[in-house]
């Protein structure tokens, strides 16, 4: 399978703290795109990050990205209990225009 | 942003029947779309890419005769399960993408079949 992986599987957290979410994939990319996803509900875009960018920041969002290692971070700062989501990686692979989901993080943040 | 919408939001059919599941870009023209199924706690599966006035190309294992796939327009693409089985029971989820890069998704329909 192509899918990519992310770790941890699930984590949970205070408000205030921040969450780290890891994701690996296993083909060459163009982009690499974090998306929130609230239970029941369609995904919603937060960030993207092209193969020669290493690091963005979008509000409280770091994403930082290494492509010789096939991988990428998403980082929470200051986390709100309204962060609580799945969180998923996607690629977009060189001469696709499909987009590979990671297996995705369960944040749970706790007021 | 870029929306998309999903039509129904929920389903629930008896097992045999079809459903049909529309997608649409609701600000701008999508010459291609995606179909996605999610089971509960997993991630998004890609059923099909679906271009405008060709045909849809699906992803392996996926059933071509099972899940038609009609993209009409540059705003619409539905998905219809034919002959739907409980084991097509999940949470079904389109795409569209506008521009180069960055994919829009619907909010998703969710199929019930008993």
């Amino acid at each position: 399978s192509q899918q990519g992986e992310e770790d941890p599987q699930a984590l949970s957290i205070q408000e205030g703290e921040n969450a780290t979410m890891n994701c690996s994939y296993k083909t060459s990319i163009n982009n690499l795109q974090w998306y929130r996803q609230n239970s029941g509900r369609g995904l919603v875009h937060l960030i993207l990050i092209r193969s020669n960018e290493r690091e963005k920041h979008s509000g409280r969002l770091r994403v930082t990205l290494d492509t010789s290692k096939k991988s990428s971070s998403l980082l929470i700062t200051a986390s709100r209990a309204a962060d609580t989501a799945s969180y998923f990686c996607a690629t977009d692979a060189t001469n696709t225009d499909k987009l590979i989901f990671g297996t995705g993080t369960r944040l749970q943040v706790f007021p | 942003g870029a929306v998309v919408s999903q039509h129904p939001s929920r389903v629930i059919c008896k097992s045999g029947t079809s459903v049909k599941i529309e997608c649409r870009s609701l600000d701008f023209q999508a010459t291609t779309m995606f179909w996605y199924r999610q089971f509960p706690k997993q991630s998004l599966m890609l059923m099909a890419t679906s271009n405008e006035g060709s045909k849809a190309t699906y992803e392996q294992g996926v059933e071509k005769d099972k899940f038609l796939i009609n993209h009409a327009s540059l705003t619409l693409s539905t998905l219809t399960v034919t002959s739907a089985h409980p084991e097509d029971s999940s949470f079904y989820i389109c795409s569209a993408k506008a521009g180069v890069e960055t994919q829009y998704f619907g909010p998703g329909t969710r199929l019930l079949v008993l």
